[in-house]
């Protein structure tokens, strides 16, 4: 099976950086997605990982350390509309190839 | 987008009562996966599709059967519905490649008294 924990709730200001964190077990690593998630919506999808090192996106940027079994998400300059939930999603080349999704981060940003 | 719509949006029904939940895609992928969304929880795969009439189980998947009799369609059943199965449901689809994201719709809420 797979382990993957992330922080429930997390709280910044405004115009901040802000790091997410993911760390995850599993036998056979496939792949890590992040997904941003506002209140009453779905999931959508920000970022993947597979090697390791960043993925940078805009404001946005992935992490992955394989090794570790550590990814973060960081997000700079924050915006109100980033406050949302942030996904971790593992792919495990054991079984299905089908992600495991952490219970995901609840970013709040204030002014 | 995927091009992914649920039906209904919003359901209330009583413990009891089978409840069937509808998903439709237009992208034509080939895998598609029912997901149940709880606090606490994050998002858990009930069961999903890899094909017309292909299907298998997920980690949560007691209390719950799918069918999938057309690519674009995908229907999960509650043959009769439990309080603990009150959630939000989101379908998604996928290609089914590990390196590509899957596209969820909208969600359903669905509350079991």
């Amino acid at each position: 099976g797979q382990n993957i924990d992330q922080p429930t709730e997390m709280t910044a200001t405004e115009g901040a950086i802000v790091q997410i964190n993911c760390t995850y077990q599993t036998s056979g690593f496939n792949g890590l997605f992040w997904y941003q998630q506002h209140a009453g919506e779905a999931p959508t999808f920000l970022s993947y990982n597979v090697l390791d090192g960043l993925e940078e996106k805009g404001r946005f940027s992935s992490f992955l350390s394989r090794s570790k079994g550590y990814s973060y998400l960081l997000l700079k300059e924050l915006q109100m509309k980033d406050s949302a939930s942030y996904l971790c999603a593992v792919v495990s080349s054991g079984g299905s190839y089908i992600p495991t999704f952490g219970r995901g981060t609840s970013l709040i940003v204030h002014p | 987008d995927a091009g992914i719509t649920q039906s209904p949006r919003h359901k209330v029904t009583e413990t009891g009562t089978p409840v069937t939940l509808r998903c439709h895609q237009t992208e034509n992928h080939r895998y598609m996966y029912w997901y149940r969304q709880d606090p606490g929880h994050g998002l858990r795969l009930i069961h999903y599709s890899y094909g017309v009439k292909d299907t298998d189980k997920g980690e949560v998947s007691d209390g719950y059967s799918v069918s999938r009799s057309k690519t674009e369609d995908f229907l999960l059943t509650l043959e009769s519905a439990t309080s603990s199965q009150t959630s939000v449901y989101f379908c998604a689809t996928g290609t089914g490649d590990t390196n590509q994201p899957q596209h969820f719709g909208d969600g359903t809420r669905l509350s079991i008294l």
